[in-house]
């Protein structure tokens, strides 16, 4: 099974920064990879797919890229929305994995 | 716009069988697959398995032993049934679609329920 390895578990940061998130598989899942945003109480939120591919609807500053079986989600210019737990997910082959999160906190 | 709600009860007794609905509105459930997803009080999200519209299906392996899926199109529902739980199935349950904004994603999920907490306990 592929595990998923998310860091950093939490982040602070400030209205206006640029927030970096990595994910780093434990074999090749090409670029088949997710990002989630999850707010309390709320659904996932589809990001990003593909590894760099901005689902429909999503604000442009959220933006993915991949090396090898590193995977990073990166939020441009942080907004009071943003602040979330965000996940991401191995879209390559059964069983399906998540990583295990990074919480977005006000710093 | 494609919804999806979860329903079924909230508190299942240890050793029972979790049974959850999903009802889809705004869109057909045919030639996509559908999935069962859980997340535990606190922690991250766990998928439990999917089946397609046709009714075939694929079950993470740690629970395959006890989750059983069905589908019903002409309903526009699918199922979940997770047998003999424990206080460790405590969870909230979503179920989700398959698919992104490309005809090429792998299994990524973009619908999701709002999600149901099933509470094991006596």
């Amino acid at each position: 099974d592929i595990q998923m390895s998310q860091s950093p578990s939490s982040v602070s940061a400030s209205v206006g920064d640029r927030v970096t998130i990595t994910c780093r598989a434990s074999q090749g899942i090409n670029s088949w990879l997710a990002w989630y945003q999850q707010k309390p109480g709320k659904a996932p939120k589809l990001l990003i797919y593909g590894a760099s591919s901005l689902q429909s609807g999503v604000p442009s500053r959220f933006s993915g890229s991949r090396s090898g079986t590193d995977f990073t989600l990166t939020i441009s210019s942080l907004q009071p929305e943003d602040f979330a737990t965000y996940y991401c997910q191995q879209a390559n082959s059964f069983p399906y994995s998540f990583g295990q999160g990074t919480k977005v906190e006000i710093k | 716009q494609v919804q999806l709600q979860e329903s079924g009860p909230g508190l299942v007794k240890p050793s029972e069988t979790l049974s959850l609905t999903c009802t889809v509105s705004g869109g057909s459930m045919r030639t996509f697959y559908w999935s069962w997803i859980r997340q535990p009080p606190g922690k991250g999200l766990e998928w439990i398995g999917y089946i397609y519209y046709s009714g075939s299906t694929n079950y993470s392996p740690p629970l395959r032993s006890r989750v059983t899926m069905s589908v019903d199109t002409s309903k526009n529902q699918f199922s979940l049934k997770l047998s003999s739980v424990t206080a460790a199935d405590t969870a909230v349950y979503f179920c989700a679609r398959h698919g992104c904004s490309s005809p090429d994603c792998g299994t990524t999920f973009d619908y999701w329920g709002q999600g149901k907490l099933v509470t094991v306990s006596s």
